[in-house]
This record gives structure tokens, sequence and C-alpha cells, in this order.
């Protein structure tokens, strides 16, 4: 079984960065792609990344994403107010026919 | 402009079932995977269902897999999730989401609240 694992929350005070991670566990780790989405708190999630590291139109460039073995990472830089709300990863696994998405990390600006 | 724009939430007492609709604009709807999204109050994202752009393919996960069905009329726009049997820990904020690969548009969502 697949298992996405994130840190429940991460902080940083303004014009910092953050890093949000997301490790898989999987044996068929290599047919994941991960997405991250930003939920501001009482809306509807957004998309932030897909397919591993690339960003939708209107997403700044402060959010990137890599990837290295078993583990997915969201970098938030320059960070404002308005980043503050809930991160979650997830992914397409193929081999399980099945969505995964991470337990979520809030993000405090401190 | 891509909308999702979703009806049919409400209060349903446990046992009970219920039709969430999602009408898609902005796009053509055919070429495009479809899939629900769950949120328990205070809890993460749960993914539910997705279902191809023809609607041959259909995926389900385990939190409601017997319990309920997706399926799509390309010609009115819309995929549909029917939920039977409702407990009450199928309460939640439902999202209507566009694109298995990306999940790129989400719906503003329905809250399905399961309450004797």
């Amino acid at each position: 079984q697949s298992v996405l694992t994130q840190p429940p929350s991460v902080s940083a005070p303004p014009g910092q960065k953050v890093t949000i991670s997301c490790s898989i566990r999987s044996s068929t780790f290599p047919n994941h792609y991960i997405s991250w989405f930003q939920q501001l708190p009482g809306a509807a999630p957004k998309l932030l990344i897909y397919d591993n590291n690339k960003r939708p139109s209107g997403i700044p460039d402060r959010f990137s994403s890599s990837q290295s073995g078993t583990s997915a990472t969201l970098d938030i830089t320059g960070l404002e107010p308005g980043d503050e709300a809930d991160y979650y990863c997830g992914a397409w696994d193929n081999r399980l026919a099945q969505v995964l998405f991470g337990g979520g990390t809030k993000v405090t600006v401190l | 402009e891509v909308h999702l724009v979703q009806s049919g939430g409400g209060l349903v007492k446990p046992g009970g079932s219920l039709r969430l609709s999602c009408a898609a604009s902005g796009f053509t709807f055919s070429v495009f995977s479809m899939n629900w999204v769950r949120q328990s109050p205070g809890k993460g994202l749960e993914w539910v269902s997705s279902i191809s752009a023809s609607g041959d393919s259909i995926y389900y996960g385990d939190s409601l897999k017997g319990r309920v069905t997706i399926f799509r009329d390309n010609a009115e726009n819309s995929v549909y999730l029917q939920i039977n049997n409702l407990r009450v820990a199928d309460t939640a904020v439902y999202y209507c989401v566009r694109n298995l690969s990306r999940f790129d548009y989400w719906g503003q969502g329905t809250l399905v609240t399961v309450s004797s």
C-alpha cells in the first residue's frame, strides 16, 4: 500500500523559505507523479504544482517542487502572509489504480 | 474560463441516499477525466472516485466502495456521484475536480451532512 506522509506543520517569518516534504512509501514509486495543492482557509484546494515540478499558469515561481528518491518537496520562498494555508501532496498510483493524498501540512507565517 | 458548479448536498439521515451533481463549463468536457474528492470537517483530502473522459474506466477509493457510483453525461457536461447507505462518517464537503492526472480545477464544494 502506498502512503504519502507530510509533516503536520511548518512555519517561518515573512520573506523566509519553508520546505514541505512528501514522503512516498511504495514499491512502485517510479509510477507516481506528484501534485501539490494549496487550500486557503474556507476555500477549495487549488493546484500549485503538477507532474512533479510544473506550475500552472498564474502560480508564482515562489512555489517550486523537486523529487529525490522516495521524497518530494515543495519549497515556498519569499513567504507572504497570504501563503498561510494547508498544503497537500497528491499522486495517482498506477499499480493500485488509486489517488493518494498526503495528510496535509499547515503553513504558518510568523 | 473553467467552471465546475456543484449541487445536491444537504442533510440526510443515516442509511439515506444522495446524488451530487457537477456542471462543467468553459472547456471541452468530453475529453477530460473527472474526479470526486471529499474532506471531513477539520480533516484532510480523501479521494472518492474518478471516471475517464468516455466513462469507460471508473475507479473508486476504499472508503465508499460498494456504496457509491460515479457517472457522467457528456451531452449535458455533467458528472454525478450517487452515494447510498450514507453513514455519519460520510459527513464532508465533496469536491468535483477536473483531470485525473492533474486535479487542475476544483468545484466550490458541496456539504453533505449525515445525521439523525
